[in-house]
């Protein structure tokens, strides 16, 4: 299995706060996404890295930042998390534009 | 992006062979098919892409219509760990980033 790892796996958190979700891999791959997934849904790309400090919007970006200051890392912050943003978070790392993408385990978010 | 239209749900005897189609009848020259699954709520998992030509690996084969307007993946025997959501997803690489655009997929349920 890809090495890439996400923290929290579990938050719940109230509405107004702000929220950071972190992906971490050690395969030293270029590109990094997070995506989100709701129920009836497959997942949604909210936003996309395509090397440290290069990143650009995906389809749902709204409501979302991200940033990237070192290779490994990739963090999703919800600046105030509201209940339309209670998701599962599934962030993906690839080596290529054409490559497969390895997806993490997940973070369970709920916002009350 | 070209949308995807698959059907809802299968099932496959376990040790048969799952074929599972995809519709893409409006994909352009230079996107690419995709596809993934999930079991559970697990992240995604790849399994297989292709442009133009069939392609096959060790987990299930890809075959492409020559007017590219629909495909069909192939489990050659299908086990009941192959219960899953699989996603037919067409992607056109920006050169910055492959974005995946998963629908609701097909959920195969194998059987005894």
């Amino acid at each position: 299995d890809a090495g890439i790892t996400q923290s929290p796996r579990h938050k719940v958190t109230e509405t107004g706060t702000p929220v950071t979700l972190r992906c971490h891999q050690t395969e030293n791959h270029r590109y990094m996404y997070w995506y989100r997934q709701d129920p009836g849904h497959g997942l949604r790309l909210i936003h996309y890295s395509y090397g440290v400090k290069d990143t650009d919007k995906g389809e749902v970006s709204d409501g979302y930042s991200v940033s990237r200051s070192k290779t490994e890392d990739f963090l999703l912050t919800l600046e105030s998390a509201t209940s339309s943003q209670t998701s599962v978070y599934f962030c993906a790392i690839s080596d290529g534009t054409v490559n497969e993408q390895f997806f993490g385990p997940g973070t369970r978010l709920t916002v009350l | 992006d070209a949308k995807t239209t698959q059907p809802t749900s299968m099932d496959c005897a376990e040790g048969r062979a799952a074929n599972l189609p995809c519709n893409h009848s409006t994909i352009s020259g230079n996107e690419y098919v995709y596809w993934y699954r999930q079991i559970h709520s697990q992240g995604p998992q790849y399994i297989i892409h292709g442009l133009k030509n069939n392609e096959t690996n060790e987990m299930a084969s890809l075959i492409i219509t020559e007017d590219r307007k629909s495909s069909t993946l192939i489990l050659p025997h299908a086990t009941l760990r192959d219960t899953a959501v699989y996603y037919c997803i067409v992607s056109v690489n920006t050169g910055t980033a492959s974005k995946l655009t998963f629908g609701t997929g097909t959920r195969l349920q194998v059987t005894l």
